[in-house]
């Protein structure tokens, strides 16, 4: 069974700071991992994902993320934060592409931006 | 104009009621999933189906049904045996092991 912990149900950050937003997962086979973006009372919109082609992934909106083996992580970022991106994050593991039999979600991290 | 659609977008459930969600996608995507989102739980998997007329549970089954009689359809039925149904539920679909795109969600609440 495969499992995310993410790190910080809340993370604050200034308004053109770093963005980090921490995942960590658990599987017994490689992995296939997403980060999924939500704002308020709406669906889920794709930002990345990685399907073992390369380790460093980029996405939209300037978000990347880079799978660490090693570390088990696969960790948000984005050089300069906007106010826009103020939302909520998930991170997300399959073992089976893009998750035929169902992803499995981190609990997320609500993004807030401060002027 | 592709994409998939929930309904409604806000349900109000009485006790002992059974309530259906509607979840219509024209992606042409062969599966089709429902999750349930708790404020600070994520979301958790109640059903998936992979092909017409097969469906599978997921973590979260009890309590809810669903039928996939349509490629473009899987309804969500909330029974009465789900005994706190109050939460946010979202459709997804997605074509073979690709990417799940999702629906815009309905907010089920219990009066």
């Amino acid at each position: 069974a495969q499992s995310v912990t993410q790190l910080g149900s809340h993370v604050s950050v200034s308004e053109g700071a770093l963005v980090l937003l921490r995942c960590n997962y658990s599987s017994s086979v490689p992995p296939y991992l997403f980060w999924y973006v939500q704002y308020p009372n709406q669906g889920l919109q794709l930002l990345l994902k990685y399907t073992s082609a390369a380790t460093l992934v980029k996405g939209i909106n300037g978000f990347e993320a880079e799978f660490k083996k090693s570390e088990t992580s696969f960790h948000l970022t984005k050089p300069s934060a906007h106010m826009s991106d103020a939302a909520e994050y998930f991170c997300a593991v399959s073992v089976s592409g893009g998750g035929a039999d169902g992803l499995t979600f981190g609990k997320g991290t609500h993004l807030i931006i401060q002027p | 104009d592709g994409g998939i659609t929930q309904s409604p977008k806000y349900l109000f459930r009485k006790e002992g009621q059974n309530v259906t969600l509607s979840c219509e996608q024209n992606l042409n995507h062969d599966a089709m999933y429902w999750y349930r989102q708790d404020p600070g739980q994520g979301l958790r998997l109640i059903y998936y189906s992979q092909i017409v007329n097969d469906f599978q549970k997921g973590d979260i089954a009890e309590g809810y049904s669903v039928s996939r009689e349509k490629k473009e359809s899987f309804p969500l039925t909330v029974t009465s045996a789900q005994k706190n149904p109050t939460a946010f539920y979202l459709c997804a679909s997605s074509w073979g092991f690709e990417t799940q795109y999702f629906g815009p969600g309905t907010r089920l609440l219990v009066l």
